[in-house]
């Protein structure tokens, strides 16, 4: 089945200590999406790329950036994790309609950080 | 700017009983799209439904259906004969008209079906 994947499904890191998270894709989907979703809150975006274009919302910190190689796969890396960015991370991808897809986003399952 | 409000923190109903979770939206956008995902204690969202600024039919899908209201801002959801499958937090979404932007949720209803 074609799906988003994410990996490590749970992640545990150390203050300060450089962190990396997965998410590929099978869907080919031209736009990969990372959300951030503290507890009991809604998901917030930190960035997407579509296609090679990096886009980053405009209130992200600098703690956080992403790359992605190629169409299918998505890093989330986090240089120096505070307590505070303890969280779940969400990858999403979508086609948009001007590439023939439509604009809901089919996310991945997640993957909780926890920071000690 | 756009907003999404889910003025329900937590409903608790009786299995098969009904339930509706409300939502009111603001933006400027002309074209614009609304959504609805489930989110179960694994985490995953699940996508449920998507509507643009131009259709408001609502839609039925077995148990669940949608009323959307351009006139009140609004995108109720609304679960009929409810099952204790259905305990989750349920997200209200709105996106502008590109489809390759961020999705604006809302803060959430966190939904328990009662056996």
């Amino acid at each position: 089945d074609a799906m988003v994947i994410q990996n490590p499904r749970y992640q545990v890191t150390q203050f300060g200590k450089p962190v990396t998270l997965s998410c590929s894709q099978t869907l080919n989907h031209n736009v990969m999406y990372w959300y951030q979703q503290k507890s009991s809150q809604a998901p917030k975006l930190l960035f997407h790329y579509y296609d090679k274009d990096f886009n980053n919302e405009a209130d992200t910190p600098d703690n956080f950036q992403s790359r992605r190689p190629n169409t299918s796969f998505c890093f989330l890396d986090i240089r120096s994790p505070g307590l505070g960015d303890a969280a779940m991370y969400l990858c999403a991808t979508n086609n948009p309609p001007e590439k023939g897809g439509s604009t809901e986003q089919f996310f991945g399952p997640g993957t909780r950080l926890t920071v000690l | 700017a756009q907003k999404v409000t889910q003025a329900q923190t937590e409903i608790s109903v009786v299995e098969k009983e009904d339930v509706t979770l409300d939502c009111v939206y603001e933006t400027r956008d002309t074209t614009y799209y609304l959504f609805w995902y489930k989110q179960p204690p694994s985490g995953e969202l699940v996508f449920l439904i998507r509507r643009n600024s131009f259709d408001e039919q609502n839609e039925i899908s077995g148990r669940y259906s949608w009323n959307f209201q351009k006139s009140t801002s609004s995108f109720n959801f609304t679960i009929t004969a409810s099952q204790v499958v259905d305990s989750a937090v349920y997200f209200c979404a709105l996106s502008g008209p590109f489809g390759n932007e961020k999705l604006t949720f809302g803060t959430g209803t966190r939904l328990t079906i009662i056996p």
